[in-house]
């Protein structure tokens, strides 16, 4: 089975604080994406990945920034957190135009 | 523009009462429509995948199918562990991997 693995849970941090939000597949896809979850919003894509040291633009970008230096790593980054970002966020890793396959969720809380 | 509309937002149902869940998508050149169910506080789970209209895929009580605008969600006999939240996601032929989420239907069944 695939297995996307997200760092954490459940995170409190302040606003201004640099978070870090890592994922980790396990069956060598080479696309990676992140995605927010908001009531009433829905899943909206932040960022994704094709390859390595690739990254493209999703629809809402702002704020955030990734890194994937290994085609099994995909980190999501919040330069400088503010009360607005806090969300679920949800890391999925596919096989080219395939299915998404999701880790289990990390809860944000920025205060 | 892409995108998907999900109808209806909530839907109650009593155990063993049939129903079915709606996903109006507008996507240019659909290469296929995928079913996640979502559980509170966890990522979602694949369910199907439909790749052209008039073709059908079951699970259990599920039963998903697709015309060139809807797709829809049949549950028959629900059970109280079909609670969940329901996500479709269209995918276009110009997306790359990416899937656009509609906001889901959130599904009760009550014993």
């Amino acid at each position: 089975d695939v297995k996307v693995t997200q760092s954490s849970r459940y995170l409190v941090k302040r606003t201004g604080e640099k978070v870090f939000l890592e994922c980790v597949q396990d069956m060598d896809h080479e696309n990676m994406f992140w995605y927010r979850q908001d009531p009433g919003l829905g899943l909206r894509l932040i960022y994704f990945s094709y390859d390595v040291k690739m990254k493209e633009k999703g629809d809402i970008p702002e704020g955030y920034s990734v890194s994937r230096e290994k085609k099994e790593r995909f980190s999501l980054i919040l330069e400088s957190a503010s009360t607005n970002q806090t969300s679920m966020y949800l890391c999925a890793s596919s096989f080219g135009a395939g299915e998404l396959f999701f880790g289990e969720g990390s809860r944000l809380t920025v205060l | 523009e892409d995108q998907v509309t999900q109808s209806p937002e909530a839907l109650r149902l009593q155990e063993g009462e049939s129903s079915s869940l709606n996903c109006s998508y507008t996507v240019s050149g659909l290469r296929g429509l995928f079913w996640y169910r979502q559980d509170p506080g966890k990522g979602p789970e694949f369910l199907f995948t439909l790749y052209s209209a008039g073709e059908e895929k079951e699970k259990e009580r599920l039963k998903a199918t697709l015309t060139k605008k809807e797709s829809f969600l049949h549950i028959t006999a629900p059970k109280p562990e079909d609670s969940a939240t329901y996500l479709c996601a269209p995918q276009g032929y110009n997306q790359g991997g990416k899937l656009i989420f509609g906001q889901g239907t959130e599904l009760s069944v009550k014993p």
